[in-house]
Formats: C-alpha cells, sequence, structure tokens
C-alpha cells in the first residue's frame, strides 16, 4: 500500500537548467497539492490540482513555475530556467476527494530536496 | 485571511519532562488545525486534527492539543517526552477549500530537541 511517492528525493541543478519533479499520489486519490519549504520556512502552498485540471494556483510564481496531473501518470511540478532562489525542497500531498466533510486525510510525500548550484 | 503563529522556533527539553508547543491562528470563518511532525529528511506526517467536537483532541506518539477558540490557540502538548520525539512540529490551518485537507496554511515550525 504505497503512499505519496515523490521523485526524485535530491535534486542538483545548475543556474539556467530546467527541474522537473514527480509526484505519485496514493492510489486512487484525485487531488494533489504542492507545496515548497523554504529554509527555517514552514511549508508555502504552491498549486492545487486534480486530474487534468488546475483549481488553484495562487501561491505558484507567475514565471518560470508550472504544473500538472494528466490523466495517466505522475503530477509533474516544472522550473524552468532555475535560480539559486528556488533552492528548496517541494512537498507533494494527495487526498481522495473534496467532496462531503473535511475528514479526509492529506498524505505526504517525502519531498525533493532541490539545490541549485 | 487565515494565518498561524507558532510562538517558540526551538524548544529545548530534557527527556521524560513534558513539553508544550505553542500555537496560534487567525481566521474570519470555521476553521480546521492541524499539527504535523517532520522527521529529518523526511515527509510530514500528521499528528492529530481538530475539525469539530471535544476541543481535546489524542494524536498518535502520546500527544495531544487543546482547541481554545477564545485564545484562538491550539497548544500541542505531551506528558513526557522521549528521544525519539526530537523532531520540527508543525501547526496548520485549512485554507479556503473546506472539503479537503490539502490546502492548508502553515506555521514555520518549531524544532524540538530532547536532551538525555
Amino acid at each position: 500500500n504505497a503512499g505519496v511517492m515523490q521523485n526524485p528525493r535530491h535534486l542538483v541543478r545548475r543556474r539556467g537548467q530546467e527541474a522537473r519533479l514527480r509526484c505519485s499520489p496514493v492510489k486512487g486519490h484525485s487531488h494533489v497539492y504542492w507545496y515548497r519549504q523554504l529554509p527555517e520556512e514552514g511549508l508555502k502552498f504552491m498549486v492545487y490540482l486534480q486530474k487534468e485540471n488546475i483549481i488553484d494556483e495562487s501561491g505558484m510564481p507567475k514565471e518560470r513555475f508550472s504544473a500538472e496531473f494528466p490523466k495517466e501518470g505522475p503530477s509533474i511540478l516544472r522550473i524552468q530556467q532555475v535560480v539559486r532562489g528556488d533552492s528548496a525542497a517541494y512537498f507533494c500531498a494527495s487526498s481522495p476527494t473534496d467532496r462531503g466533510p473535511i475528514n479526509t486525510e492529506a498524505f505526504f510525500g517525502q519531498g525533493t530536496r532541490l539545490t541549485v548550484v | 485571511a487565515q494565518s498561524v503563529t507558532q510562538l517558540d522556533s526551538q524548544v529545548p527539553v530534557f527527556e521524560e519532562a513534558p513539553v508544550e508547543l505553542r500555537c496560534n491562528y487567525s481566521s474570519s470563518v470555521s476553521v480546521y488545525l492541524f499539527w504535523y511532525v517532520q522527521y529529518p529528511n523526511q515527509g510530514l506526517q500528521l499528528l492529530l486534527k481538530y475539525l469539530s467536537g471535544s476541543t481535546l483532541v489524542k494524536g498518535i506518539n502520546g500527544f495531544e492539543a487543546e482547541f481554545n477558540k477564545s485564545q484562538t490557540s491550539f497548544h500541542l502538548r505531551k506528558p513526557s517526552v522521549h528521544i525519539s520525539d526530537t523532531a520540527e512540529y508543525f501547526c496548520a490551518v485549512s485554507g479556503p477549500y473546506g472539503g479537503s485537507q490539502g490546502n492548508l496554511i502553515f506555521g514555520k515550525g518549531t524544532k524540538l530537541s530532547v536532551k538525555p
């Protein structure tokens, strides 16, 4: 019974390169959330996706960042032309549904730690 | 807008001593409150949550928290800590999507360090 799987666990990119972070939700979960954790900070919400739809991207930087959750396959967080300030831990969470009472737990992955050199 | 303040960034404590990690929130709507634990280089694990009902919530690993609406607080407590409780603890409040617990607003975290 696999939980949320994120890969890679660690990613090193040079400034200007692209970073692709993958998140496979718990089997059967159709809702995915991405968070960013900067050093000495809590997690900050980035984007909320359902299959093939972006529901809320209010936490995403306006440029260079994009996310998708296709009908098949994992959710992808893509960062183009990375800069040193993008260095952080990126966490994905999934939940089965947002319908009904708010007693549906969201499960977090172990995160991808991005280092930009 | 909702926000969470964790009043202590670091809490050192000796093994078997009691501990309280403080959390205050602000919100203009009904709130759901959570405590998560993060061990080094790991993801977040849910310790406990308050959705409704009894204001005293019991969670895993012997932790409990009390929801205090008048003081807008949700402090986490454990009567006797172990070395293995050394970790970072995050308080969180639900965001605008009331139907899912995934969209959360987190505090900056409190690092609990348990010494022998």
